[in-house]
C-alpha cells in the first residue's frame, strides 16, 4: 500500500511567486493535516482537514497560504506570493480516524522543501 | 501554552552505548506524548506514546521512553545504540482541547559512531 506522498519534493522559487505543494493522502484516510518546519525549528501545525472540509486552520501563518482539499482525497497548499520567511518543509500527514482513537496513528509523508530566494 | 522543548540539537553515542534523547514539555492536565524518528529522505515515522499507565513505554527498533511528571520529561532511550539509529527524533505533544493537532519540538539529531 502507498504510503503519503508529497509533490515536489524540493522547490525553488524566487520572492513574490507562487508555489503550489501537493499531498496525496493514503487511500481512505478521511483525516489529512499539513505542518511546516522552517530554519531548522520546531515543527509546527498549520491545518487539519476532515474529508474537504478545513476542521482547524488556526495555524496558517496568514492569507497567502490557501490550502485546499477537493473532493476529500489529495491536498494543495498554495503559497502566493512567498516570502523569504515561507521557507521550510512543508511535511502532510493522513491517518484514518481522529488522533487519540484506535485507527488515529498518523502516516506523514516525506516533506515539500521550499526554498525562497 | 502547550509546548515540548528538545534542550540539545545534536546526540553523539558510540555504537552499543545507552543513548538518551531529552524532551521537557509544558501542557495543562494530562500530557499525550509521542516521540516520532526521520531517517533520511524519509518521513516522520512513530516510535511510541504515553497516555496512561505505566511510566515506562516501550516502543519500535528497541526504544522505550519514561514519563516523569515531577520533571515534566519524556527521554527517549535506548539501552544499546545502532549506527542504524542515527536519524532526527522529534517529541510531541497533543493539543489537549484539539486533539488533532500536535506541538513538536525543535528535533535532536543523534549521531552513532561505529
Amino acid at each position: 500500500e502507498a504510503g503519503v506522498t508529497q509533490f515536489p519534493s524540493h522547490s525553488v522559487i524566487e520572492k513574490g511567486q507562487t508555489v503550489t505543494l501537493r499531498c496525496d493522502p493514503i487511500s481512505g484516510h478521511d483525516n489529512l493535516y499539513w505542518y511546516r518546519r522552517v530554519m531548522g525549528k520546531e515543527i509546527k501545525f498549520l491545518l487539519h482537514f476532515v474529508k474537504e472540509s478545513k476542521q482547524d486552520e488556526s495555524g496558517m501563518p496568514n492569507n497567502r497560504f490557501l490550502a485546499e482539499r477537493t473532493g476529500g482525497t489529495y491536498s494543495t497548499l498554495k503559497v502566493q506570493p512567498a516570502e523569504l520567511e515561507d521557507s521550510g518543509v512543508y511535511f502532510c500527514a493522513s491517518s484514518l480516524g481522529f488522533v487519540g482513537s484506535p485507527t488515529g496513528e498518523l502516516f506523514f509523508g516525506e516533506g515539500s522543501r521550499l526554498t525562497v530566494l | 501554552a502547550q509546548s515540548v522543548a528538545q534542550p540539545e540539537d545534536q546526540v553523539n553515542v558510540a555504537e552499543g552505548n545507552p543513548l538518551t534523547v531529552k524532551c521537557t514539555y509544558s501542557v495543562s492536565g494530562n500530557p499525550y506524548l509521542f516521540w516520532y524518528v526521520q531517517y533520511p529522505n524519509r518521513g516522520l515515522q512513530f516510535l511510541l506514546k504515553y497516555i496512561t499507565g505505566d511510566n515506562l513505554v516501550k516502543g519500535s527498533y528497541g526504544f522505550e521512553a519514561e514519563f516523569n511528571k515531577s520533571q515534566t520529561s519524556f527521554h527517549l532511550k535506548k539501552p544499546s545504540a545502532l549506527v542504524s539509529d542515527s536519524a532526527l527524533y522529534f517529541c510531541a505533544v497533543r493539543d489537549v482541547y484539539n486533539f488533532n493537532k500536535f506541538y513538536f519540538g525543535s528535533g535532536t539529531k543523534l549521531n552513532v559512531k561505529p
